[in-house]
C-alpha cells in the first residue's frame, strides 16, 4: 500500500537558518507528491506540489524536488522567518485511490 | 467567504452522546473528504463522497460512524455514542468536479475539534 514517512519533529531553529524536512514515499504506480501546512488552529493549507520525476514544485520560498530513484521530496526553504512555525505535512495521491496518504507531520518551531 | 466551512469549530460531548459535524464545500465543488487527525498524529482518511454517493469509506470506523452528502445541504459527519478515543480534530476538504483524472489537490476546512469528557 501506499505510505509517507516523515522526518521525527519538532524542528526548532533559529530566523534566517536553512530548512530541510525530509520525506520519503512508497506508492504504487506513479503519485503526485504534496506539501501541506498546517498553522496554529487552522486547517491545512497547499503549500506546493510536484505531479513527476524531476519536477520541483515552489512557493514562498519553499521548495521540493519529485526524486524518483530515491522515492523523495525534501521540503527546503533558504532562510526561515518566525511566520513559517507551523506543522508541514507530506503527502501523495497515486489517482488509482481517492484519497491523499499523509505523513505524521513535522513541527517546525522557528525563533529569533 | 467561498471556502470549505465546517461547523462546530469546538464541539464538546459526554460519552454516550452524539456529534454531528458539519461541512460545506467550496462553490462548485462537488466532492467531499473528512479526515481524523488524533493528538499529535498526522491525518487519517476517513470518507470520500459526491452528492448522494458514498465513494470510498474504507478509512471509517465500521460501528457507530456515518457520513452522509445529501443533494441539498451540507456533508455531514455522524458519531453515535461518543467515547473518549473519539476526541479529536475532524478536517473535511472538498475537490471540483473532473472530467478525468483527480489531481489530488484538495482545499481543507479549519476542523471541528471534538472533546469527549
Amino acid at each position: 500500500g501506499n505510505s509517507v514517512t516523515q522526518m521525527e519533529g519538532p524542528v526548532t531553529l533559529s530566523e534566517e537558518a536553512f530548512l530541510t524536512i525530509n520525506c520519503t514515499y512508497t506508492a504504487t504506480g506513479y503519485p503526485s507528491l504534496f506539501w501541506y501546512v498546517q498553522y496554529p488552529g487552522e486547517g491545512l493549507q497547499l503549500l506546493l506540489k510536484a505531479t513527476k520525476a524531476d519536477d520541483k514544485g515552489s512557493n514562498k520560498g519553499f521548495e521540493a524536488t519529485y526524486r524518483k530513484e530515491t522515492t523523495s521530496f525534501h521540503l527546503e526553504k533558504g532562510s526561515v522567518q518566525v511566520s513559517d512555525s507551523a506543522v508541514y505535512f507530506c503527502a501523495l495521491y497515486t489517482g488509482t485511490a481517492s484519497k491523499l496518504t499523509f505523513g505524521t507531520g513535522t513541527r517546525l518551531q522557528v525563533t529569533l | 467567504n467561498a471556502g470549505v466551512m465546517q461547523n462546530p469549530r469546538h464541539l464538546v460531548r459526554r460519552r454516550g452522546q452524539e456529534a454531528r459535524l458539519r461541512c460545506s464545500p467550496m462553490k462548485g465543488h462537488s466532492h467531499v473528504y473528512w479526515y481524523r487527525q488524533l493528538p499529535e498524529e498526522g491525518l487519517k482518511f476517513m470518507v470520500y463522497l459526491q452528492k448522494e454517493n458514498i465513494i470510498d469509506e474504507s478509512g471509517m470506523p465500521k460501528e457507530r460512524f456515518s457520513a452522509e452528502f445529501p443533494k441539498e445541504g451540507p456533508s455531514i459527519l455522524r458519531i453515535q455514542q461518543v467515547v473518549r478515543g473519539d476526541s479529536a480534530a475532524y478536517f473535511c476538504a472538498s475537490s471540483p468536479p473532473t472530467s478525468g483524472r483527480h489531481t489530488g489537490e484538495l482545499f481543507f476546512g479549519e476542523g471541528s475539534r471534538l472533546t469527549v469528557l
